[in-house]
C-alpha cells in the first residue's frame, strides 16, 4: 500500500462531457503529479502541483486542468472529453525537498469515453 | 528529460535471475535512475533507485557503470508473481517522470 488513493476506480463518459478525478495523497506530501496511461503504453506526465500551484506541465492541452488542496487531496479535470482520453489516470505524491525521493502512485482511475 | 531505451520483453523461468539493461546516453549530472514495476490495472510501484555504482535492497539490485549511460536492474530468483512491466526512468529532483514503453517480463513455471 502506498497510502495514495484515487476515486472513482472506473468511470464511463461520453464525448464532449466533463470529468473530475480525485486523488488523496500521503499526509505531508506537498507535491502531486498526474499521469495518463493509454493501453499498452507507459504513463505520460500531465502536470504537477506543488503547494497548490501548478509546477510544470507535459504535452497536454489546457482542457486538462487540476487543483491541489491543503488537505493533501487533488483533482484532475478534463473538459470536452475526446475518445482518445480513454486511459488509466494515475496520481503520484511525493515530498519536493530538492533531494531525490520516491513518488508513490495510486491505483488509478480507468476512464472510458464513448 | 533523458530518453531511455530498454528491451520490449524478456522471458524467464522461476528461480532464475533476470537482468534488464536500460540505456540513457543523455543522462544529466543531477539525474537519478529509478526503476518501477507495474502490474495490469495498477499504479507503478517503486523498486529501486540509484545515482552511481551499485545499490541493493530486499527485492533487487541496480548496477550503474561509471559513465552512467546505462544501468542494469537485477531481479534474483524470480517467481511467477514477478511477471510485470518494468520501467527504467531517469529524472532530476522535480519528479516529472517520463516513462517509456517498459520491459514486459514474463516468468514461466
Amino acid at each position: 500500500e502506498t497510502g495514495v488513493t484515487q476515486s472513482p476506480t472506473h468511470l464511463i463518459k461520453t464525448r464532449g462531457q466533463q470529468v473530475t478525478l480525485r486523488c488523496s495523497s500521503q499526509s505531508g506530501h506537498n507535491t502531486v503529479s498526474w499521469y495518463q496511461q493509454a493501453l499498452g503504453q507507459g504513463p505520460q506526465f500531465i502536470f504537477q502541483y506543488y503547494r497548490e500551484e501548478e509546477n510544470g506541465r507535459g504535452n497536454f492541452p489546457p482542457r486538462f486542468s487540476g487543483l491541489q488542496f491543503p488537505n493533501y487531496s487533488s483533482e484532475l479535470n478534463v473538459n470536452a472529453l475526446e475518445l482518445d482520453d480513454s486511459a488509466l489516470y494515475l496520481c503520484a505524491s511525493s515530498v519536493l525537498t530538492g533531494v531525490q525521493e520516491t513518488q508513490y502512485f495510486g491505483p488509478g482511475t480507468r476512464l472510458l469515453v464513448l | 528529460l533523458a530518453k531511455t531505451t530498454q528491451p520490449i520483453s524478456m522471458d524467464s523461468y522461476e528461480g532464475q535471475e533476470v537482468n534488464i539493461t536500460c540505456s540513457h546516453n543523455n543522462i544529466a549530472t543531477n539525474d537519478y535512475i529509478t526503476w518501477y514495476q507495474q502490474f495490469p490495472s495498477q499504479g507503478p510501484r517503486f523498486i529501486i533507485q540509484g545515482y552511481k555504482t551499485k545499490v541493493t535492497n530486499e527485492v533487487a539490485s541496480l548496477f550503474i557503470p561509471a559513465d552512467r549511460k546505462s544501468s542494469t536492474l537485477s531481479l534474483p530468483r524470480v517467481s511467477l508473481s514477478d511477471t510485470a512491466v518494468y520501467y527504467c526512468l531517469v529524472a532530476g529532483n522535480d519528479y516529472k517522470l517520463s516513462f517509456g514503453a517498459g520491459t514486459t517480463v514474463t516468468v514461466r513455471a
